[in-house]
């Protein structure tokens, strides 16, 4: 069972808004630490999208964007297209673990 | 331009000890602002966190892997390293090290590749 939990499929059409959220505890999120959103294809390493709760790495397209709120984050993603289809995962940084921690992944469907 | 690369046998013996060792190139290990630390990935499921070093030498394990896990890290090479202990097939995954930069106000994650490794007579 994973610390962060995120929801293990969404889907939409090309075109649409998704969001995908990740929900941790006053250790993790609650406490401030950055959350990281990252995106992974079928057999590939997962690749950032988003580093400290919001920020874009060069390259990454502006349809994805990250919040955070409480013990919360959570990644949008406009104009959603077909090469959107991956799995998704968030991460931070646990203080009672002193180390990472991972959501489960949500596996996003382009229908 | 930074660059993290795993390395060691691609293929273990159920009971023996997984070896991988990290390369650092275009950075420092040595640094106090970097975590670096081993995540791996089993075929078909998430990401598990396996643990944290710092170029001190100072370790931090997931509980579940504590008693089979040895991190080390070695500055004149730029390298640090994992040792898994008594492997069984359910440790077959893909390895990644990475290091996460919390000097600029947000933190940044970076990771290698991967390397797979095998659990199998």
């Amino acid at each position: 069972q994973s610390v962060l939990t995120q929801p293990p499929s969404v889907s939409g059409a090309p075109g649409q808004r998704v969001t995908i959220s990740c929900t941790g505890s006053s250790s993790n999120i609650g406490a401030g630490y950055d959350v990281h959103w990252y995106q992974q294809l079928p057999g590939a390493a997962p690749k950032l999208l988003i580093y400290g709760d919001s920020n874009r790495p060069s390259g990454v397209p502006d349809r994805f964007s990250g919040s955070k709120s409480g013990t919360s984050a959570s990644l949008a993603i406009t104009g959603l297209q077909a090469e959107d289809e991956a799995d998704y995962y968030c991460q931070s940084y646990d203080r009672s673990l002193s180390g990472w921690v991972f959501g489960g992944g949500t596996k996003l469907t382009v229908l | 331009q930074l660059q993290l690369q795993e390395s060691g046998p691609g293929l273990v013996k159920p009971s023996e000890t997984l070896s991988l060792t990290c390369t650092v190139s275009g950075g420092s290990i040595s640094s106090t602002s970097y975590y670096w630390g081993w995540i791996r990935q089993p075929p078909g499921k998430g990401l598990e966190w396996i643990g944290n070093i710092y170029y001190s030498g100072s370790t931090y394990f997931n509980p579940s892997l504590q008693s089979r896990v040895t991190l080390s890290v070695d500055t004149s090479k730029n390298q640090f390293s994992l040792k898994l202990s008594s492997v069984t097939a359910a440790d077959t995954a893909v390895y990644y090290c990475a290091r996460e930069d919390c000097s600029g106000g947000s933190c940044y994650p970076f990771w290698g590749q991967g390397t797979l490794v095998t659990v199998s007579s």
